[in-house]
């Protein structure tokens, strides 16, 4: 089944603790990306990645690191979380390049819900 | 401040009736995408318009590009209690960039 997977789905953790959010997807897409959505904010992109060590800063950066060593994988890292960055986090991944269809539609993984003490 | 707006911001209507979900930008963009996202899941792509002027039905929904690429709408019709969900628009930029909008949150009564 296509899909696109992270984990952990809920995590609660605690001022400066650094912690990943692993994001995984199996149809070969080379886009990635990881958004947070907050009330009222809608989706905003955190970083993005358009193919293995390629990544750029999305909307809303600071705080986050990102890494792409392998096309299907694409961690997300807060160093030193703050309660700002409580949130809903989404990982996406899109098929680049395919002639007339460059659309970027994304395939979104189901979530991981992050809460900073 | 958003690039794209959407309004209205919730929908509360009884099983049966009609509903539009507008979104607008300044901006041109080459593609517009809509989104439906249900409680505890991401959001899964319904449709993308690619042409100024289309206008794309998925059974009991109608998508609609603006002439000039800047706005779009989704209309339902007869809703079902299944079409709850909250609803967001996504415009494409040249260089492949999103921008989505903040959402309609969309509960049909039944």
């Amino acid at each position: 089944e296509a899909q696109v997977t992270q984990n952990p789905r809920y995590l609660i953790t605690v001022t400066g603790k650094k912690l990943t959010v692993t994001c995984s997807q199996n149809m070969n897409h080379e886009y990635m990306s990881w958004y947070r959505q907050d009330p009222g904010l809608g989706l905003r992109q955190i970083y993005y990645s358009m193919n293995v060590e390629v990544t750029d800063k999305g909307d809303v950066p600071e705080g986050y690191k990102v890494s792409r060593k392998e096309k299907r994988n694409f961690p997300l890292i807060l160093e030193s979380p703050s309660p700002n960055q409580t949130s809903l986090y989404f990982c996406a991944s899109s098929l680049l390049g395919t002639g007339a269809r460059d659309y970027n539609e994304q395939f979104f993984g189901p979530g991981t819900r992050l809460t900073v003490l | 401040t958003q690039l794209l707006e959407q309004s209205p911001q919730f929908l509360s209507i009884q099983e049966g009736e009609n509903l539009t979900v507008y979104c607008n930008s300044s901006s041109v963009f080459s593609s517009l995408q809509w989104y439906r996202q249900e409680p505890g899941e991401g959001p899964v792509l319904l449709v993308t318009v690619v042409t100024g002027g289309e206008v794309k039905k998925l059974k009991r929904l109608t998508f609609q590009f603006g002439d000039a690429r800047k706005d779009s709408s989704l209309h339902i019709t007869a809703a079902q209690p299944g079409d709850t969900g909250l609803y967001l628009c996504a415009g494409a930029a040249i260089d492949y960039k999103l921008s989505f909008g903040a959402g309609t949150t969309v509960t049909v009564r039944a």
